[in-house]
């Protein structure tokens, strides 16, 4: 079947404007997360989509970034008044939470390469 | 708090040989899970495999091995037969509470041919 999906693969725009990338999860998958990979680092945890419950939003690392994941299903990650620093691979990632269950397998979508002139 | 600590920013491996990639972990939750993941310079991440606090065994994936010592909070991975394509970054992850998981900052393979 399908994995997780994004777009645009890759993103350059200029410092200020507004950007907003898409991911599809894996048909079927409850909880959906977006990530941040700076160059050379590891993954740094944004939000958190679970159900039909309120997103965990502790990872944002400023007003600037938004997120929405409408039906249940596509994820929109929003950034508005880019700068420099917002740079990165953003990462999609979902899974399968169900009931109890503490294995949480994340399947990775391929990334969005962002750079900010 | 939660922390996932790798200490070998780097490793060389001969092709062929066996590796071990160290990854420690700290935690308060009585029951977590443990997971590896490779990312190729492609960038994508491939889950490789999972280990539950409370299993009894440890996990194996083919030619992956998890070393899991629970009372050292130590969850290495092990690549047995090294191949060329086995060059990436691995990160090690941990689940956090019920919702999150948290991943260590990686350790960058290279195999020598």
């Amino acid at each position: 079947g399908a994995g997780v999906s994004q777009s645009p693969s890759n993103k350059v725009t200029e410092k200020g404007k507004d950007v907003e990338l898409r991911c599809d999860p894996i048909s079927g998958h409850t909880a959906l997360y977006w990530y941040r990979q700076s160059l050379g680092q590891g993954l740094e945890f944004l939000i958190y989509f679970q159900g039909n419950s309120a997103p965990d939003k502790s990872g944002l690392p400023s007003d600037r970034f938004s997120a929405e994941r409408t039906g249940g299903s596509v994820s929109t990650l929003t950034i508005q008044r880019t700068q420099q620093e917002d740079s990165a691979v953003y990462l999609c990632a979902s899974s399968y939470k169900g009931r109890g269950v503490l294995q949480e397998t994340q399947y990775f979508g391929p990334g969005t390469r962002l750079l900010v002139l | 708090a939660q922390k996932i600590t790798q200490t070998q920013p780097g490793m060389f491996v001969q092709e062929k040989e066996a590796v071990t990639l160290d990854c420690t972990y700290d935690t308060s939750d009585p029951s977590y899970g443990l997971f590896w993941y490779k990312q190729p310079s492609s960038g994508e991440m491939i889950f490789l495999i999972y280990q539950g606090s409370y299993d009894q065994q440890n996990a194996t994936e083919g030619r992956y091995s998890l070393n899991f010592q629970k009372a050292r909070k130590s969850a290495n991975l092990v690549i047995s037969a090294s191949q060329l394509g086995d060059s990436a970054m691995y990160f090690c992850a941990m689940t956090h509470g019920y919702d999150k998981v948290i991943f260590g900052p990686g350790t960058s393979l290279s195999v020598i041919p």
